[in-house]
């Protein structure tokens, strides 16, 4: 069963620009997450979508960041424009299914993760 | 809110067992714990999930008691391999009132040979 995959693997700009990160969830799999995760810290979630509608996004900085899932199954996400404390590793998870009942129970898959670093 | 306790670095010589214990004191009825393993470069991995007594699996041994507000992580013959960071999980109400599993900042394993 092939994984979540995320592109790129790495990436570095400067503060100010923008930058856009990408994700292929499990084949099947309904809902999706983006984490941002600071070194030393644990992921913390920035959205998760079911399908494509957004489930929870309140702790997205919707100034700057952005993200969409349009066809229910790829995800991206965007910065504009980016500042040094957005460096960090964006990770994407997805999971087969979100019913409120079954949320102790779910279970997540991650991607490697996209590492930035703002300059 | 719910939220975990756990120490923030152990370190084990290889063939021990190692025990890593959370605290959840706030943990919701119907709520499970979960266990994530993360080494470096990588992303989260599940590990274990239970909701009382004991869970047994090939990877490792978890251990509720009756009351649920702590849990133990078990790691039987660690290796150098199991150094990594381990997260603890229990659910949590977000902002938007979604019910979520919140990582906190985990345990950091070091195993020496």
């Amino acid at each position: 069963e092939a994984g979540v995959a995320q592109s790129p693997r790495y990436k570095i700009i400067e503060k100010r620009q923008s930058v856009a990160f990408w994700c292929n969830p499990i084949s099947g799999h309904a809902t999706l997450y983006w984490y941002q995760q600071i070194l030393g810290q644990g992921p913390k979630l920035l959205i998760q979508f079911q399908n494509n509608g957004v489930v929870d996004d309140s702790q997205l900085p919707k100034d700057r960041f952005s993200a969409e899932r349009l066809k229910g199954v790829d995800s991206t996400l965007k910065i504009q424009p980016a500042k040094l404390e957005d460096s960090a590793v964006y990770l994407c998870a997805s999971s087969l299914d979100r019913q409120r009942s079954e949320v102790t129970n779910e279970k997540l898959f991650f991607g490697s993760g996209t590492q930035l670093s703002v300059l | 809110l719910a939220k975990t306790t756990q120490p923030i670095s152990m370190d084990s010589y290889e063939g021990q067992e190692v025990n890593i214990t959370c605290s959840h004191n706030n943990i919701a009825t119907n709520d499970y714990i979960t266990w994530y393993q993360q080494f470096p470069s990588q992303g989260p991995r599940f590990i274990i999930q239970g909701y009382k007594t004991k869970v047994t699996n090939e990877v490792a041994s978890l251990f509720i008691p009756a009351d649920r507000k702590s849990s133990t992580l078990s790691l039987p013959r660690v290796s150098l391999s199991d150094t990594a960071v381990y997260y603890c999980l229990v659910g949590d109400i977000s902002g938007a009132g979604s019910y979520q599993l919140t990582f906190g900042k985990g345990t950091k394993l070091s195993v020496i040979p």
